[in-house]
């Protein structure tokens, strides 16, 4: 998995809890991103980050924030855990250092997150 | 917003055949990647494709682009039951900061 590892893998919270994701990463890369895998969506980007202290929204982030304080790491947070965030969250990096933008992914095992 | 469609959602042949997916797309690309995700794992990149380019091989991977057509296919050959995983197109667009924007996939199992 290109030294990309997710924690928690499994997480089940209840509705209206804070959840926070986190991404670690040992490959220097200046790219990360967050999405979410649902049935018959595929994967979505929910944010993504060119570097430390740098994010920008992705086409579902909504209920969504991230932060990026070292290169190796991208949090992401659920401020207000809601059913339909119930998901498979997957992270990925791409870009090594000095590219205008990554060109492949590398993704991480992923996190199943259930809200109840 | 889906970007790829892969087509089609679900195959299933024998160990040996060769399987084609498809995938089709809707606004000028910048380069078309291939990713293979196996069940219950991350995805893994299998090979990219650029948009000046219209045939790339790698392995038993050959994967075409069309741009005129906005569409592009996957060919495994001699698959193999270790083939049996689910299979996604991604574009990036220019100027989306190399943002990939998945299809929903096609899902190949290969029987042995």
């Amino acid at each position: 998995d290109a030294g990309i590892t997710q924690s928690p893998r499994h997480k089940v919270t209840e509705t209206g809890t804070p959840v926070t994701l986190r991404c670690h990463q040992t490959e220097n890369h200046r790219y990360m991103y967050w999405y979410r895998q649902d049935p018959g969506h595929g994967l979505r980007l929910i944010h993504y980050s060119y570097g430390v202290k740098d994010t920008d929204k992705g086409e579902v982030s909504d209920g969504y924030s991230v932060s990026r304080s070292k290169t190796e790491d991208f949090l992401l947070t659920l401020e207000s855990a809601t059913s339909s965030q119930t998901s498979v969250y997957f992270c990925a990096i791409g870009g090594s250092s000095g590219r205008e933008f990554a060109d492949t992914q590398y993704f991480g095992p992923g996190t199943r997150l259930t809200v109840l | 917003s889906q970007q790829g469609e892969e087509d089609p959602q679900a195959l299933s042949i024998q160990e040996g055949e060769n399987a084609t997916m498809n995938c089709s797309y809707k606004t000028s690309i910048n380069n078309l990647q291939w990713y293979r995700q196996n069940s219950g794992r991350g995805l893994v990149h299998l090979i990219l494709i650029r948009s000046n380019e219209r045939e790339k091989h790698s392995g038993r991977l050959r994967v075409t682009l069309d741009t005129s057509k906005k569409s592009s296919s996957l060919l495994i050959t001699a698959s193999r039951a270790a083939d049996t995983a689910s299979y996604f197109c991604a574009t990036v667009s220019g100027g989306s900061q190399g943002n990939l924007i998945f299809g929903k996939g096609t899902k190949l199992s290969v029987k042995p």
